[in-house]
């Protein structure tokens, strides 16, 4: 299972967007990109997830890149209810009930 | 809808005591998980299950036992309570859908500890 890297923590000023890296540079070629995050304590939640191409939905866009080696989830309009622990995860298609979580990064949404 | 329902909430034991942490999801989900989340840490897979009648380890099972009688259902076991149980444990559910990548849903969790 490939790992993944990213920073502890961040800050981001409210309205500006947020973007937070991730790299996996040993990531297999059927093993997707996930991020979910985890707002104080609570379950986790799904944000959006790719395999090699650009993707955007209505909570982030996820930017890949070309070798696969690193990505960045990118919060376009960051707000105080964003603060939370992000958490970059590579999973083989169809793994979703053996997700392996790092620390992740912890976002602080500043006023 | 009520997506993946944890029962208790939160839950004190002393040491040696069992219990039963409940899970249910009423998705008609063919998979589920248990997690366990230590203070500052991810979580970490305990156990899951790919439909009724089939569970399997994850990183951490030891202490721990589950069963899949319903497809509705995934209750987590302790069989003697230790203090290094002591964690918030989280149930988990998602699609199978024959290999389309789906997204998970995640209870709110059951915070216990073990004294």
């Amino acid at each position: 299972d490939a790992k993944t890297t990213q920073p502890p923590s961040m800050d981001c000023a409210e309205g500006r967007a947020a973007n937070l890296p991730c790299n996996h540079s040993t990531i297999s070629g059927n093993e997707y990109v996930y991020w979910y995050r985890q707002i104080h304590s609570q379950g986790p939640q799904y944000i959006i997830h790719g395999l090699k191409n650009n993707e955007t939905n209505e909570m982030a866009s996820l930017i890949i890149t070309e070798d696969r080696k690193s990505s960045t989830l990118i919060l376009p309009h960051a707000t105080l209810r964003d603060t939370a622990v992000y958490y970059c995860i590579v999973r083989p298609r169809g793994a979703t009930n053996k997700l392996i979580f790092g620390t992740g990064t912890l976002l602080a949404v500043q006023p | 809808n009520a997506g993946v329902t944890q029962t208790p909430k939160f839950q004190v034991l002393k040491t040696g005591q069992s219990m039963t942490l409940q899970c249910a999801q009423d998705m008609n989900h063919e998979y589920m998980s248990w997690y366990r989340q230590d203070p500052g840490m991810g979580l970490r897979l305990i156990h899951y299950s790919v439909g009724a009648g089939i569970t399997d380890q994850g990183e951490v099972p030891n202490g721990y036992n589950v069963s899949r009688s319903t497809t509705e259902d995934f209750p987590l076991r302790l069989l003697s309570a230790a203090p290094s149980q002591t964690s918030v444990y989280f149930c988990a559910s998602s699609y199978s859908g024959g290999g389309v990548n789906t997204e998970a849903f995640f209870g709110q969790g059951t915070r216990l500890t073990v004294v």
